[in-house]
């Protein structure tokens, strides 16, 4: 099973400022199939990257996601407020599937 | 607009049982692989299982193997998921999710999600 592991747990950040998030896999993911979700408080999760660095469907281009392998991030270039949420990594290319713990993105 | 409406949930004793169901809509339902996806209160995402589109392939997380029982009525535009021997530990938020690629196989990558039905298990 692929441990997805992502930091930091807890990132304060204020809007405007640039978010970095990372997600490290405990063995290369393959083809590097590797996702992003967001999620808002009593939401369902939301697609944002996929493939590593895919935009999904009207997802806005201040999301990004770069990496491979084992090391993965999402960065957000300027956060708007609405990106304040939970982030959580997936990845895709074996079974089990596996999420990462996720990381909560708060207002500074 | 693409449309997953999940139903079902509820309260049930330990060793218990439930039917979730997953109504869909707005896309071809018969093309797609499905999938169940949980969350605890409080807590992360856990992948619970996946069909494919003719149900020909057919997955599940260790932690449900043997208990749980996925499908689908493509005729119905419908997903189930039948739970049975309930545990204190899948008491969570079940979502229905679509899979993100038009395949005849699963990719688990979820790209539409229901609002999910809350399963409570307690005595």
């Amino acid at each position: 099973e692929i441990v997805l592991t992502q930091s930091p747990g807890t990132l304060s950040l204020s809007p405007g400022e640039r978010a970095t998030l990372s997600c490290r896999a405990s063995q290369s993911v393959s083809s590097n199939y590797l996702a992003w979700y967001q999620q808002k408080p009593g939401q369902a999760p939301r697609l944002l990257i996929y493939g590593a660095s895919s935009r999904a469907t009207g997802i806005p281009d201040r999301f990004s996601g770069s990496g491979s392998g084992t090391d993965f991030t999402l960065t957000i270039s300027r956060l708007e407020p609405e990106d304040f949420a939970v982030y959580y990594c997936q990845q895709y290319g074996s079974s089990p599937i596996t999420f990462g713990q996720g990381t909560r993105l708060e207002i500074k | 607009e693409v449309q997953l409406v999940e139903s079902g949930g509820g309260l049930v004793k330990p060793g218990g049982s439930l039917r979730l169901s997953c109504a869909a809509s707005g896309f071809t339902f018969r093309s797609y692989s499905m999938n169940w996806v949980r969350q605890a209160p409080g807590k992360g995402l856990e992948w619970v299982s996946s069909i494919s589109s003719s149900s020909s392939y057919i997955y599940y997380a260790d932690s449900v193997k043997g208990r749980f029982t996925i499908s689908r009525d493509n005729a119905k535009n419908s997903l189930y998921l039948q739970m049975s021997g309930l545990r204190a530990e899948d008491t969570a938020v079940y979502y229905c999710a679509r899979d993100g690629f038009l395949t005849t196989v699963v990719t688990a990558l979820f790209d539409y999600w229901g609002q999910g039905t809350l399963v409570t298990v307690s005595s």
